[in-house]
């Protein structure tokens, strides 16, 4: 079964370093988006991307924060100077545009856990 | 706004017993709704979802939700826990275009042998 993969799975940074996540989505998928969850806690919304560009962003999304899809199959957040509140599990999810045959569930990857010193 | 309550941080259930996971939501029009479960160190993966027809909607593990308008819940339920049950549940609602869904805080199920 298509999967949405992501690496690292673990990254250890310092303070104000520049991190890049990535993931592949699946590949019939048009959606693209990142999550984060801090601590297990609530899983925040922070940026959805379709047609090459960002459709729609949270307030936690601010200019720090920058998602590209640099080829056919990857898709990527980077984060240009981190900072400790940073530190978190990212997930990326992908889904299809709803049609006659799904209702666009999101798929989920297994995450990338961002650890900011 | 849309969005999702689950009032339970946690849940504790003996194996075998009956589990409810409760979620409630407040949307203007027709609800999209879903449930995730979340294994330790996990991604989440996709339980089942409601969008319209039988309130009563099956889904993966032996899982069920049954949405009820009146009362602006959404409750996920199976008959008899398993201890492999134990995870963590999240209810989401679809906002806007493009799919997104917004999560509740999540609610902690530990079924106890």
């Amino acid at each position: 079964e298509p999967e949405v993969t992501q690496t690292p799975s673990h990254q250890v940074t310092q303070m104000g370093q520049e991190v890049i996540l990535r993931c592949v989505p699946i590949s019939n998928h048009l959606y693209f988006y990142w999550y984060r969850q801090i601590l297990g806690q609530k899983v925040e919304f922070l940026v959805s991307f379709y047609n090459n560009e960002i459709s729609e962003k949270s307030e936690i999304f601010d200019d720090q924060f920058s998602v590209e899809r640099p080829d056919g199959s990857n898709f990527t957040l980077k984060i240009r100077s981190t900072k400790l509140e940073d530190s978190a599990m990212y997930f990326c999810a992908s889904s299809r545009p709803p049609d006659t045959t799904n209702t666009g569930e999101l798929f989920f990857g297994e995450g990338s856990r961002l650890t900011v010193l | 706004a849309q969005s999702v309550a689950q009032p339970e941080d946690q849940v504790n259930v003996a194996e075998g017993n009956p589990l409810t996971v409760k979620c409630t939501y407040s949307v203007s029009g027709n609800p999209y709704l879903f449930w995730y479960v979340q294994y330790p160190n996990r991604g989440l993966q996709f339980l089942l979802k409601y969008i319209t027809g039988d309130n009563l909607v099956k889904g993966s593990y032996g899982f069920e939700a049954e949405f009820n308008k009146s009362q602006t819940s959404f409750h996920l339920k199976k008959p008899s826990a398993l201890v492999s049950d134990s995870a963590l549940y999240f209810c989401a609602v679809r906002q806007g275009g493009y799919n997104k869904l917004i999560f509740g805080a999540g609610t902690r199920l530990a079924v106890h042998p």
